[in-house]
Order: C-alpha cells, then structure tokens, then sequence
C-alpha cells in the first residue's frame, strides 16, 4: 500500500534559519508529489509540485524540493525562513494509477520564533 | 471568483443523529474529493468521484455516505455509524479525472459532539 512518511512532527526555528522538512514516500510506479501548506485559519494551498522533468521544483515563497527517485524522497527546503511561514506543512504523492487520489503525510508543525 | 465552499464552517452533532457537510465548487471540475484531518495524522480520504452519478470508497469510508447528483456538489453525510466523527472536513477538486491536475481545496468544516 502506498504511503507517506513526513520525519518532524513539530520544528520550531527562528527567523533567517534555513528549512528542511523530509518527506518519504513509498509507491512502485511513476509518482506525482506535491507539498500544501495550510496557514493558521485558512485552507490547504499548493506550494509546489513534482510531475515530470527537472526533480529540483520551486514553488511560491521561496520554497523548493528536490525529488531524488532512488530514495524516494521530496524534501522541501527554505534558505531563510519568516515568521509568515509558521503553519502547518503537508507532503503528498499520487500514484500513476491512482486517478487523482492523494495520499497525505502525517504533517509538520512550522513554528518560526520573531 | 471561482473557489470551493464548504458549509457550515462549524457544525454540532448529538448522539445517533447523521449530520449533512456541503461542498460545492463553480470550478467546472470534474472530480471532487472528502478528507478528514486529525491532529497528527494528516489528511485521510473518505470518499471521491470523478464523475456525475459515480463515487468510489476511500481509505476510511465506513460511516460516512455521500452523492453527486450535481457535478457542482459532493455533500457528505456522517452517519450514527461512524463512532469517532470529531474531526476536521476538507473537500478538494480538480478539473479533470486527477492526474496532471493539484487539488484545490474549500475552508473546511469542523465537527464537533455535543
């Protein structure tokens, strides 16, 4: 069964610190891997996503991941985080067979200290 | 603005009663999706459909029940069945089947029990 393992539950950093959240994934097939951000009150927003191509994919704010297929894993990095990025962190992957459902990581709690 | 609407944002359940969770997008997608949210362990899926008229099973449907009658609407009913229905409620689109498509997801509604 596929699956999705996000390593840090909970990170707390402090402004100007640089960001990885680890995400792991298992699946056989060809993936498509995403990471949403769910920011304090609001809904679940896409920050990035992997289909095809260049495994180095940026997203809105500054963020990027790296895919690396022989460790299955989606790593997403900031080099300088901001107290705005504090909210919950979500990796995502579908499978190719999958039409269209997603299968999420357990999250991780971003808390940036001013 | 095209977007999702989840309804209501807060809803209150008693003991042995079903409880109806909207969602409705002008998106013009095809596919809508439920997912529950539970601290610590992410976003788990109940039920989806990528067509009018149809829906398939999701990793945790046992008591909930939903339809699509309307490609605009995916409401979701939690049954008396389901034991442990306290839980945040998200609903996504994408336009198409799924794949080569980021969901979008509503605001969410949050149960709670009396």
């Amino acid at each position: 069964a596929q699956s999705v393992s996000q390593h840090n539950h909970h990170v707390i950093l402090s402004e100007a610190a640089s960001l990885e959240l680890g995400c792991n994934y298992s699946y056989g097939g060809t993936v498509n891997l995403f990471w949403y951000v769910q920011y304090p009150g609001q809904h679940l927003q896409l920050l990035l996503k992997y289909f095809s191509g260049d495994p180095l994919v940026k997203g809105i704010k500054g963020f990027e991941a790296e895919f690396i297929k022989s460790k299955f894993s989606f790593n997403l990095r900031k080099p300088s985080v901001q107290w705005s990025d504090t909210a919950e962190y979500f990796c995502a992957v579908r499978g190719s067979s999958n039409t269209g459902k997603l299968i999420f990581g357990q999250g991780t709690t971003l808390q940036v200290k001013p | 603005d095209g977007g999702i609407t989840q309804s209501p944002k807060y809803l209150f359940r008693k003991e042995g009663q079903n409880v109806t969770l909207s969602c409705e997008q002008n998106l013009n997608h095809d596919a809508m999706y439920w997912y529950r949210q539970d601290p610590g362990q992410g976003l788990r899926l109940i039920y989806y459909s990528q067509i009018v008229n149809d829906f398939q099973k999701g990793d945790i449907a046992e008591g909930y029940s939903v339809s699509r009658e309307k490609k605009e609407s995916f409401p979701l009913t939690v049954t008396s069945a389901q034991k442990n229905p306290t839980a945040f409620y998200l609903c996504a689109s994408t336009r198409d089947r799924g794949n080569n498509q980021p969901q979008h997801f509503g605001d969410g509604t949050r149960l709670s029990i009396l």
